[in-house]
């Protein structure tokens, strides 16, 4: 079946330390993004990456650094700059950017902080 | 900056009560407008995509409409299964040539048998 896998599904993250979210489609799809969920707010863009080896930031990327070295895969690291880290972390993907195209979700990423 | 604002925020129906749930944006130049369901904990889950006033799309008990500052989410006739938080988004495109897509904060549906 073709989708879109994040791990973990939760995640522990210490003061100080770096954490890395996976996330992983088989799609095809060209663009995929990173996007964090508060309660009460609406999902906002921390990275959008367009094609392999490129990546642009979103509205809240600082504290957060992606890559995009294979096609199917762009993990995100929440790194200790990130001062408010606790939010479900939701990855997408669709099949470009330059198209009026859908974007389709993974099942998400719960970060906590101990 | 583009602007999506859905109402209301939470909604009670008994099975089978049918009601509509509201998304009205400003945007420039939308390019589609997108219907998701969310379930407690999980990712969204893609429901219709609409394009240009007057369109209408229609899966199941749910059909969405759209005109030049609005767009509707009909749920006839109800079901809990159909309990969910259910978000729209717009996507516009902006000075650097992004399709960028702009969420609001979602109507929480709950159905009651």
């Amino acid at each position: 079946d073709g989708g879109i896998t994040q791990s973990p599904k939760y995640l522990f993250r210490k003061e100080g330390q770096n954490v890395t979210l996976s996330c992983e489609q088989n799609l095809n799809h060209d663009a995929m993004y990173w996007y964090r969920q508060d309660p009460g707010q609406g999902l906002r863009l921390i990275y959008y990456s367009q094609i392999v080896n490129d990546f642009q930031k979103g509205d809240i990327a600082e504290g957060y650094s992606v890559s995009r070295e294979k096609k199917e895969s762009f993990p995100l690291t929440v790194t200790s700059a990130q001062k408010n880290p606790t939010a479900f972390y939701l990855c997408a993907s669709s099949p470009s950017t330059q198209e009026e195209e859908t974007q389709y979700f993974g099942p998400g990423t719960r970060l906590l902080v101990l | 900056e583009d602007q999506v604002t859905q109402s209301p925020e939470a909604l009670r129906l008994q099975e089978g009560e049918s009601s509509s749930l509201n998304c009205s944006y400003t945007v420039s130049g939308l390019r589609g407008l997108f219907w998701y369901r969310q379930d407690p904990g999980k990712g969204p889950e893609f429901l219709f995509t609409l394009y240009s006033a007057g369109e209408e799309k229609e899966k199941e008990r749910l059909k969405a409409t759209l005109t030049k500052k609005e767009s509707f989410l009909h749920i006839t006739a109800p079901k809990p299964e159909d309990s969910a938080t259910y978000l729209c988004a717009v996507q516009a495109l902006n000075s650097g040539g992004y399709q960028k897509v702009t969420f609001g904060t979602g109507t929480k549906l709950q159905v009651i048998p």
